[in-house]
């Protein structure tokens, strides 16, 4: 079975760029997250997914940052235009969780943004 | 508020010896507990949960973790340490009210030094 897979897995991009990452989740998982990884820190949510809707975006600077799911299986997660302060890695995650189901997160081996 | 913390950012030791990365939580009610593994330039890998029942959990690659109550935290353990287990650990929990959401500790590098 195919893991959570991401692309691209780095991207190089001058400051005020727009850049975009796509993710492709575990066939049947209904839930999807995007989480920011900063240099030795851990994974924070960014916007989580369940379905097609956004049900937490709490953490998403949207002045910038924007984020889709189309028809509840890919997702892309798009900053425009990107600061110095994005670089970091950009993680993707699926799992299908459910109120009986303690199930565990499957993750994507990231996409690492340099904003120069 | 549900949280968990790494109280040590590195933890080395040498092939062979014993190892354990602490973690503590700080939830209400019962916690649900992971332990995630990093390897250089790679997305998290599930290792183990603590859902219910025995203390002590069984995961991959021979890792263990204990769950205590009292003191509030989800060790991870692994009775013989080999070089290739050097890479970043996560401790995260499980939101009590929203089971879909989950929080990361900031993690702790093991160095495993032959």
């Amino acid at each position: 079975e195919a893991g959570v897979v991401q692309s691209p897995r780095y991207k190089i991009i001058e400051k005020k760029q727009p850049v975009a990452f796509w993710c492709n989740p575990i066939s049947g998982h209904n839930t999807l997250y995007w989480y920011r990884q900063n240099l030795g820190q851990g994974p924070e949510l960014l916007i989580r997914y369940e379905n097609e809707e956004a049900v937490d975006d709490s953490q998403l600077p949207k002045d910038r940052f924007s984020a889709e799911r189309l028809k509840g299986v890919d997702s892309t997660l798009k900053i425009q235009p990107a600061e110095l302060g994005d670089s970091a890695v950009y993680l993707c995650a699926s799992s299908f969780i459910a109120e009986v189901n303690t199930g565990e997160l499957f993750f994507g081996e990231g996409s690492r943004l340099t904003v120069l | 508020a549900q949280s968990v913390a790494q109280p040590e950012d590195q933890v080395n030791v040498a092939e062979g010896n014993p190892l354990t990365v602490k973690c503590t939580y700080s939830v209400s009610g019962n916690p649900y507990l992971f332990w995630y593994v990093q390897y250089p330039n790679r997305g998290l890998q599930f290792l183990l949960k603590y859902i219910t029942g025995d203390n002590l959990v069984k995961g991959s690659y021979g890792f263990e973790a204990e769950f205590n109550k009292s003191q509030t935290s989800f060790h991870l353990k692994k009775p013989s340490a080999l070089v290739s287990d050097s890479a970043l650990y996560f401790c995260a929990v499980r939101d009590m009210y929203n089971f879909n959401k989950f929080y990361f500790g900031s993690g702790t590098k093991l160095n495993v030094k032959p």
